[in-house]
């Protein structure tokens, strides 16, 4: 089945340390984004891929880095420059702008 | 002010009532999306509209470009359309509202 997979699900790390979430989609899509939920507030925007080899910053890219060697993964890396890491990450992917996003299941990383 | 406003911000109603949730937006927009987040997290996309009206079973959606707002309604609700329901714009990027938190009692 057609679909996008995020790992782990729940994920703990120490403060101080990088992560990487895992995002990866067989929908044959070109583009992909990460964005990060936090309570009450709307999902926010860190970084898209409209293409293999390319990614633009968006609202809250600050402490976040991303990769897009192949065009069906695009992992996050949290470093410890991101102030207040702890929330739910949520990857998505579509073919292209004015395009349905298809969502991961997302992963919830605790920072302690 | 956020670009995208939602209303209410929690919804609770008994089985078979008709709900409506509201978006509002401030810009213009290429296209609006209705997102429904279950309690586990996941996120499935249940409409995408830049005119008009669109139905899909018990969910209907509308947008009024001119007044820059959509509405959400679900007929004859039931306690699985218990969800978080957000509505999205289209811009340069997409943008979110803070979601709706809706619970149908049965």
């Amino acid at each position: 089945d057609g679909g996008i997979t995020q790992s782990p699900k729940y994920l703990f790390r120490k403060e101080g340390q990088n992560v990487t979430l895992s995002c990866e989609q067989n929908l044959n899509h070109d583009a992909m984004y990460w964005y990060r939920q936090d309570p009450g507030q709307g999902l926010r925007l860190i970084y898209y891929s409209q293409i293999v080899n390319d990614f633009q910053k968006g609202d809250i890219a600050e402490g976040y880095s991303v990769s897009r060697e192949k065009k069906e993964s695009f992992p996050l890396t949290v470093t410890s420059a991101q102030k207040n890491p702890t929330a739910f990450y949520l990857c998505a992917s579509n073919r292209g702008p004015h395009n349905e996003q298809f969502f991961g299941p997302g992963t919830r990383l605790t920072v302690l | 002010k956020n670009e995208v406003e939602q209303s209410p911000q929690n919804l609770t109603a008994q089985e078979g009532e008709f709900i409506t949730i509201n978006c509002s937006y401030s810009v213009g927009i290429s296209a609006l999306h209705w997102l429904q987040q279950h309690p586990g997290g996941g996120i499935v996309s249940l409409f995408m509209l830049s005119s008009g009206k669109k139905k899909h079973g018990r969910l209907i959606a509308t947008i009024n470009i001119q007044e820059k707002h959509s509405s959400l309604h679900i007929t004859a609700s039931h306690p699985r359309d218990s969800a978080v329901y957000i509505c999205a714009v289209e811009i340069d990027d997409m943008r979110f509202g803070a979601g709706t938190r809706l619970t149908v009692k049965p």
